[in-house]
């Protein structure tokens, strides 16, 4: 069974700071890994998605990177701002048997950036 | 332009009640899922859809919830007889793709619906 771990569950930081965000997974056998937002009272918000074949991916100061092998990404932000506080979920895709393909979530890191 | 839209994004219900959620996903995605989000949880898998492919359903939690999609898109996510263990928002995802096809497709999530069953 797929399960999918994020460390730290919490975290607080002054602005300014890049910081990084964990996410491990127990079976490498994936298609992708996303890393979404989640503000309170929303839905989610895809940030980035990795490819299985990909190694990283950024998009302004946001940078993921996956190494599939040792089951774990990192999502990297860059001068922190306070609207960046949010929690920060990872998830992956892989098929879970008999022509079906899911999505395991982690239970997110919840940021807090301090002004 | 137009997201993945849920309704009601609020539903308060008696325990015993059946209720019906509804999710508009976005247009041309042939890929849809509902997952539940409860406090201090992680998100929980309910129901995949992908096209005219048979539904994924080894989420559902027992057999008082099930899903349909109706000419694939709108879908529905009822819940029968709810309990108070019902309670948590029920999320709603659409994505151009399913993840099998080329697995470079990222999921549209809706606001939500809570659900609170008293």
């Amino acid at each position: 069974k797929q399960e999918v771990t994020q460390i730290p569950a919490a975290l607080s930081v002054p602005e300014g700071e890049n910081l990084v965000l964990n996410c491990s997974f127990t079976d490498s056998a994936i298609y992708n890994l996303q890393w979404f937002r989640q503000d309170p009272g929303k839905g989610l918000t895809s940030l980035l998605l990795i490819q299985s074949s990909q190694r990283e991916q950024t998009s302004g100061r946001l940078n993921a990177s996956l190494d599939k092998s040792s089951g774990r990404s990192t999502l990297y932000i860059a001068a922190s701002q306070p609207g960046d506080s949010a929690t920060y979920l990872c998830a992956v895709s892989f098929y879970s048997g008999a022509g079906s393909y899911q999505l395991t979530f982690g239970k997110g890191t919840k940021l807090s950036v301090i002004p | 332009g137009a997201g993945v839209s849920q309704s009601p994004s609020n539903k308060v219900t008696e325990k015993g009640k059946d209720v019906e959620l509804r999710c508009d996903p976005i247009s041309g995605h042939t890929a849809l899922y509902w997952y539940r989000q409860s406090l201090g949880q992680g998100l929980e898998f309910l129901i995949y859809f992908q096209g005219n492919s048979a539904p994924d359903k080894s989420g559902l939690p027992s057999d008082r919830f099930s899903a349909e999609r109706t000419g694939g898109s709108v879908s529905t996510l009822t819940i029968q007889r709810t309990q108070q263990e019902d309670s948590a928002v029920y999320l709603c995802a659409s994505s151009l793709e399913g993840v099998e096809v080329l697995g470079n497709s990222p999921l549209h999530f809706g606001n939500g619906t809570r659900l609170t069953v008293t």
